[in-house]
């Protein structure tokens, strides 16, 4: 186990609804990333939060946002949800922002139809 | 643009058979590069790194990797599979500047005994 601990496990939701995820990450890690992996893809980069402050963005519209507590746990919101946002979100931590080695967490299997 | 490109989509092995997945990447600059195994209903789990230093990396349960600037590579080597390495493997890459790990599409392996 990697200290990496994402809920819930399972998530179904309809089209058009919001939806909040949390991870809590690896006690001693200040840095938490967010994933999107779909069925039979690699994950792709989402955000990153150090210090509650989001300093990395990859290619998501707004509707997908986040926060960082004052932990370092995180939680990932989606709004206006969409049957392609069906996958696996995955999140990491690490021990600082930027190139480090990050641990994941088992993830959230979201389902939207 | 910067990609991962993992060749083998789906490998079938024997058990004692060897085993190289291939990875290319196209980034400028400085690189980090990982593998990343995902066992069946298992979290993402970190098999080796590369920073710097000696381009051969040796990496848990017997993995190995070889970085080749040259040919902007790094590959993944075992001598022997076990049944037990049936899993998808990412390669990840993440650039000095960048905070994201760019993930392969990944490679399924299925170890036959």
């Amino acid at each position: 186990e990697t200290g990496v601990t994402q809920s819930p496990t399972h998530l179904i939701k309809t089209r058009g609804q919001q939806v909040t995820l949390r991870c809590s990450s690896q006690s001693g890690h200040n840095t938490v990333s967010w994933y999107q992996q779909a069925l039979g893809q690699g994950p792709q980069f989402i955000f990153q939060y150090y210090r509650e402050e989001e300093n990395g963005r990859g290619n998501f519209p707004p509707r997908f946002s986040g926060l960082q507590f004052p932990n370092y746990s995180s939680e990932l919101n989606v709004n206006a949800l969409e049957l392609d946002d069906s996958a696996l979100y995955l999140c990491a931590s690490s021990a600082r922002q930027g190139n480090t080695e990050a641990f994941f967490g088992q993830g959230t299997r979201l389902t939207v139809v | 643009a910067q990609s991962v490109s993992q060749h083998n989509h789906h490998v079938i092995l024997s058990e004692a058979a060897s085993l190289e997945l291939g990875c290319n990447y196209s980034y400028g600059g400085t690189v980090n590069l990982f593998w990343y195994v995902q066992y069946p209903g298992q979290h993402l789990q970190l098999l080796l790194k590369y920073f710097s230093g000696d381009p051969l990396v040796k990496g848990i349960k017997g993995f190995e990797a070889e970085f080749i600037k040259s040919k902007f590579s790094f590959n993944l080597r075992k001598p022997s599979v076990q049944w037990s390495d049936t899993a998808e493997y990412f390669c990840a890459v993440n650039s000095n500047s960048g905070y994201a790990l760019n993930f392969g599409k990944g490679t399924s392996l299925l170890v036959t005994p």
